[in-house]
């Protein structure tokens, strides 16, 4: 069970945005500890897509977005396309014994 | 731009130990930190630890604290992850990513090394 939840799965169609949720706790999220998002296509390794809650690096477009709010953050991702399909996944620290470093559990989304 | 390059893939039986390694190239690799990532199959990503090179000094999640030793040589840019006492259920694929700086906390990842897997089987 990983200490930051997503949902499964999501989906859209070509041009669509959806958005991912990343629900955590008082001791990471709500904490204000920054969080972050990596893409992984398959097969290969995470790529970072969004750090700092909100920021894109360098070569990243700008369809991506994330926002925080309380104990959850989310990614957008809009004008949805075919090779966005891929396993997303968020990343915080948190304050407890269990872990520092967390994850969620991942999210496949899926392009209909 | 930093590169992670990493050590080739591994098959172990179970009771031993594995060692990867993870060469960066094109950066200050004394500086930043280094993290430890393993992805079992079909699962999702679970921090190990990492280490900062500047300051020889390493941690390590709970789950792993026993049998995981992670260490870095700043004479060859290269970090490593020992596992030991191998089970089964240690099959994956380990990544090294680096950090932002000399902190474990808060930080993102990036880049991350192509992944080595390491398959345990009697």
């Amino acid at each position: 069970q990983s200490v930051l939840t997503q949902p499964p799965s999501v989906s859209g169609a070509p041009g669509q945005r959806v958005t991912i949720s990343c629900t955590g706790s008082s001791s990471n999220i709500g904490a204000g500890y920054d969080v972050h998002w990596y893409q992984q296509l398959p097969g290969t390794a995470p790529k970072l897509l969004i750090y700092g809650d909100t920021s894109r690096p360098s070569g990243v477009s700008d369809r991506f977005s994330g926002s925080k709010s309380g104990t959850s953050a989310s990614l957008a991702i809009t004008g949805l396309q075919a090779e966005d399909e891929a396993e997303y996944y968020c990343q915080s620290y948190d304050s407890s014994l269990s872990g520092y470093v967390v994850f969620g559990g991942g999210t496949k989304l899926t392009v209909l | 731009q930093v590169q992670l390059v990493q050590s080739g893939a591994e098959v172990k039986k179970p009771g031993s130990s594995v060692k990867v390694s993870c060469k960066a190239s094109g950066g200050t690799f004394r500086n930043y930190a280094i993290g430890w990532v393993r992805q079992a199959p079909g699962q999702g990503l679970e921090w190990m630890g990492g280490v900062i090179p500047i300051f020889a000094t390493a941690n390590y999640a709970q789950n792993f604290q026993d049998r995981v030793t992670i260490t870095a040589d700043e004479s060859t840019s290269t970090a490593y992850m020992e596992l030991s006492s191998l089970r089964s259920e240690d099959t994956a694929v380990y990544y090294c990513a680096q950090l932002p700086g000399a902190n474990l906390w808060g930080s993102w990842f990036d880049p991350w090394g192509q992944g080595t897997l390491v398959t345990v089987s009697s």
